[in-house]
């Protein structure tokens, strides 16, 4: 069964500090690639994606991302954590099954000291 | 932007009501919706995919009789939790992917809290 594996439940980090969260799949075939987060109180929201193209996508907040198709990875950075990145980013995979289907990766907390 | 309304936003009433949730897709047209179930520090779990004009596609272990999915226009897909539990009790979120973006990223509702006593 495919699946999305978030290797950090909770990260604490201050400011300034660089980020990188991790996310494998487990799914053979073509996907799309997304990053959520949902800060606290809102609903979830899109911050960047991957579906062909340069492997190194950039999103919205100065988030980037890069797929390595050969380790199903799709790691999310970010040079210089701000106190308002607090809040939970879900790793989520597309897959073709005979019908679309998002499966999200547990997620992770991240806690920005100020 | 797109954007997808989910109603009510909280739900309290007793053991063996139905629930109905709503989810409606503004401005853009749906065929297909997903109903997720959010436990407690917990990731969403996909519950089903709402098919525009069929029947839903549930996921392994989720009782269809229990979650009643109806999606009987482009814009608007419906749970109804039939007989609610108080282990039924969870957030419940709703999700359509925009058609007009590249990759379809889904767009989120705001979610519907159910407590059931």
């Amino acid at each position: 069964a495919q699946s999305v594996s978030q290797h950090n439940h909770h990260v604490i980090l201050s400011e300034a500090a660089s980020l990188e969260l991790g996310c494998n799949y487990s799914y053979g075939g073509t996907v799309n690639l997304f990053w959520y987060v949902q800060y606290p109180g809102q609903h979830l929201q899109l911050l960047l994606k991957y579906f062909s193209g340069d492997p190194l996508v950039k999103g919205i907040k100065g988030f980037e991302a890069e797929f390595i198709k050969s380790k199903f990875s799709f790691n999310l950075r970010k040079p210089s954590v701000q106190w308002s990145d607090t809040a939970e980013y879900f790793c989520a995979v597309t897959v073709n099954t005979g019908g679309f289907k998002t499966i999200f990766g547990a997620g992770t907390r991240l806690f920005v000291k100020a | 932007g797109a954007v997808v309304s989910q109603h009510p936003s909280w739900v309290i009433c007793k053991s063996g009501t139905s629930v109905k949730i709503e989810c409606r897709s503004l401005d853009f047209q749906a065929t297909t919706m997903f109903w997720y179930r959010q436990f407690p520090k917990q990731s969403l779990m996909l519950m089903a995919t709402s098919n525009e004009g069929s029947k839903a596609t549930y996921e392994q272990g989720v009782e269809k009789d229990k979650f009643l999915i109806n999606h009987a226009s482009l814009t608007l897909s419906t749970l109804t939790v039939t007989s609610a539990h108080p282990e039924d009790s969870s957030f419940y979120i709703c999700s359509a992917p925009n058609p007009w973006v590249l990759g379809r990223p889904q767009h989120f509702g705001d979610g519907t809290r159910l407590s059931i006593l």
